[in-house]
């Protein structure tokens, strides 16, 4: 079945320091999602990608969807204490209406 | 917009009990998701509806495992003879739109499982 795999599964920086996390899909998508988890809450909603080759910003947040549809990244830009969370990929297939989540990459920040 | 509302937060249960999980989604929307998140994973899709009909089940979900939209508007899902591998968060999630839509999933709060 689908599977998204997200890389890494930590990392911890220094605030001030940039972050990336990298999704890899064994299928071709027909977009992809990530979602910010805050300590203790729940996944919230930050961007969908879904041409190929797509890239978006959000502030200090750029976001990559790769040429092949199967793999994404989301670079963070001078980390702040507020960045701290699990960034999780979310991944969907053409006709299916489930999105497939990956492990989600946990950040912490040292301040 | 009031968001997803879940209910309860916690629930602790003893093996061999039955559970019951509601979630009220955001009210326009038509589909609605059931996932289930472990300490330092993912969530892990269990089923979708639109509208009343469950358009699909993880074959992971076993037979132990219930869930009903009977008007369309809010969800239970409903465990059997809870296992200790049972205890997780489920959360609920909504999104508007009809097929092929790629509106984002609205997750509520979830509701915690302790299985003792």
């Amino acid at each position: 079945g689908q599977q998204v795999m997200q890389i890494p599964q930590y990392q911890h920086v220094q605030e001030g320091e940039d972050f990336t996390t990298y999704c890899n899909s064994s299928t071709t998508l027909s977009n992809i999602q990530w979602y910010k988890q805050r300590p203790g809450g729940h996944p919230v909603f930050l961007i969908q990608l879904v041409k190929s080759g797509e890239v978006k910003k959000q502030k200090r947040l750029t976001f990559q969807f790769g040429e092949a549809k199967k793999n994404s990244s989301l670079h963070i830009t001078a980390t702040q204490t507020t960045d701290v969370g699990t960034y999780f990929c979310a991944g969907a297939i053409q006709g299916a209406q489930k999105l497939v989540f990956g492990q989600g990459t946990r950040l912490t920040i040292n301040p | 917009d009031t968001g997803v509302s879940q209910d309860p937060r916690h629930k602790i249960t003893k093996r061999g009990q039955n559970v019951t999980f509601r979630c009220d989604p955001i009210s326009e929307h038509n589909r609605l998701y059931w996932y289930r998140q472990t300490l330092g994973q993912g969530p892990e899709f269990l089923t979708y509806f639109q509208n009343e009909a469950q358009l699909e089940k993880s074959r992971l979900l076993s037979d132990r495992f219930s869930a009903e939209r009977p008007k369309g508007s809010f969800s239970t899902l409903e465990i059997q003879r809870t296992e200790q591998g049972d205890s997780a968060m489920y959360l609920c999630a909504s999104r508007a739109g009809g097929w092929g839509d790629r509106s984002p999933l609205h997750f509520g709060n979830g509701t915690r499982l302790t299985v003792t």
